[in-house]
């Protein structure tokens, strides 16, 4: 059983384009969910939590669905400096946290 | 993340020889975990400590120990390393929003 799911892709995307991840979860008690980005060869740095109600940070907009587990990630005008492979994060239930595989983002010029 | 450290960058090993990595903290933090990240598997969580002198078990923590003797380090030894032991291993803290800032990484091949 994966607890975390996410579509690898890669998604090739132009700039300026928006481009949408979902990730599914296993868990339904499942209390704290995540996204990451990790650029190549470096450590995963958090990008955005993830609340119930939805939230928003300039171009990336990140929404809950409890009743069907899945979180999303959406990124608007993208730039190249987006390029980079975004992992969804889940925490169950206690300390221990679980990691998609992350997806791969490449924004073309 | 200038907060979390990890020593050292890069190793090579031998089978069966053992070795520890070190991160260390500037941030105060309660919490602290150790993940190995592999090819097509993600980050897998092999020890964690929940403050200085406690240790607990991952989701993958065969052929590793840990140790938290200063709230600041958090120390993972292997003590007969395997090929399948080749990996990247990170290192985090976790804040009391359960948001997790990560070291940069210690690459490890074991031959």
């Amino acid at each position: 059983r994966k607890e975390v799911e996410q579509d690898p892709g890669p998604f090739n995307v132009p700039e300026g384009a928006t481009v949408a991840f979902n990730c599914t979860y296993s868990n339904s008690a499942s209390q704290s969910f995540f996204w990451y980005r990790q650029d190549c060869r470096k450590e995963p740095k958090l990008l955005m939590s993830v609340y119930s109600s939805g939230n928003e940070d300039g171009r990336f907009t990140a929404q809950l669905n409890r009743a069907s587990q899945y979180i999303s990630l959406l990124i608007r005008d993208s730039k190249l400096s987006d390029s980079a492979t975004y992992l969804c994060v889940v925490r169950e239930t206690g300390n221990q946290f679980y990691f998609g595989t992350g997806t791969s983002l490449t924004v073309i010029p | 993340n200038a907060g979390v450290t990890q020593t050292p960058k890069f190793r090579v090993l031998k089978t069966g020889q053992s070795m520890t990595l070190l991160c260390a903290q500037d941030m105060n933090h309660e919490y602290m975990y150790w993940y190995r990240q592999d090819p097509g598997m993600g980050l897998r969580l092999i020890h964690y400590s929940v403050g200085e002198g406690t240790t607990a078990k991952g989701e993958v923590p065969d052929g590793y120990n840990v140790s938290r003797l200063k709230k600041q380090n958090f120390l993972l030894g292997l003590e007969s390393a395997a090929p399948s032991q080749t990996s990247v291993y990170f290192c985090a803290i976790r804040d009391s929003s359960y948001e997790q800032y990560f070291g940069p990484g210690t690459r490890l091949t074991v031959t």
